[in-house]
């Protein structure tokens, strides 16, 4: 079953700007990661956060965790046009499968 | 990392028809998972292919319609049986290597049901 929500749902912006993409959860969780996808292709895994971080940083890309709201953030900073994909974020819960959020669609306009 | 080399990476099938996907990793892994994604959905858990007995299947999904097999560590394959235009979907496997979280996914099988 899904857990994730994220939003929005789609979000375009112009090269060079930053993108925040939002995720929320409902259940307790070991850890979380966020996930690219280009055009309907297999899923890249992007980074990691575990429960007891709250920030994390991979080039420019940052992510952040909020284990009360359970909410997490991913952001990519000074776009290009090549990060135009789908962005997942995933849920770890224990010896379980990865359950996906809806994702966002990213468009970045050269 | 682990390597998934996943195939057909699409296919045109009429319905009624049943399509075998198949996923072969580079290394052995303990978990293999498939997943299914409708056009402009998320991801969705088919079923955890367990190696050696019978598949675990998510909610909503019977092994009649998705027989999983998994001979050993580094294959598996799914199949999509009786098919109809609702199975219209990209159909991904994922597995999970070397006490990693991190999840290796195949490039996808697009399939259509025509």
């Amino acid at each position: 079953s899904q857990q994730g929500e994220e939003d929005p749902q789609a979000l375009s912006i112009q090269e060079g700007e930053n993108a925040t993409m939002n995720c929320s959860y409902k259940t307790s969780i070991n850890n979380l990661q966020w996930y690219r996808q280009n055009s309907g292709r297999g899923l890249v895994h992007l980074i990691l956060i575990r429960s007891n971080e709250r920030e994390k940083h991979s080039g420019r890309l940052r992510v952040t965790l909020d284990t009360s709201k359970k909410s997490s953030s991913l952001l990519i900073t000074a776009s290009r046009a090549a990060d135009t994909a789908s962005y997942f974020c995933a849920t770890e819960a224990g010896n379980t499968p990865l359950v996906f959020g809806k994702g966002t669609r990213l468009s970045v306009i050269a | 990392s682990a390597v998934i080399s996943q195939k057909p990476s699409r296919d045109i099938c009429q319905r009624g028809t049943s399509l075998t996907i198949q996923c072969q990793v580079d290394s052995q892994v303990t978990m293999m998972f498939w997943y299914r994604q409708q056009p402009g959905q998320s991801l969705t858990l088919i079923a955890t292919a367990n190696q050696g007995s019978e598949a675990t299947y998510e909610s909503g999904f019977v092994i009649d319609k998705f027989p999983i097999s998994r001979p050993n560590l580094t294959f598996s394959t799914l199949t999509v049986s009786n098919m109809s235009p609702e199975d219209s979907s990209i159909y991904l496997c994922s597995v999970l290597w070397g006490g990693n979280t991190e999840a290796f996914f195949g490039q996808g099988t697009r399939l259509t049901v025509v």
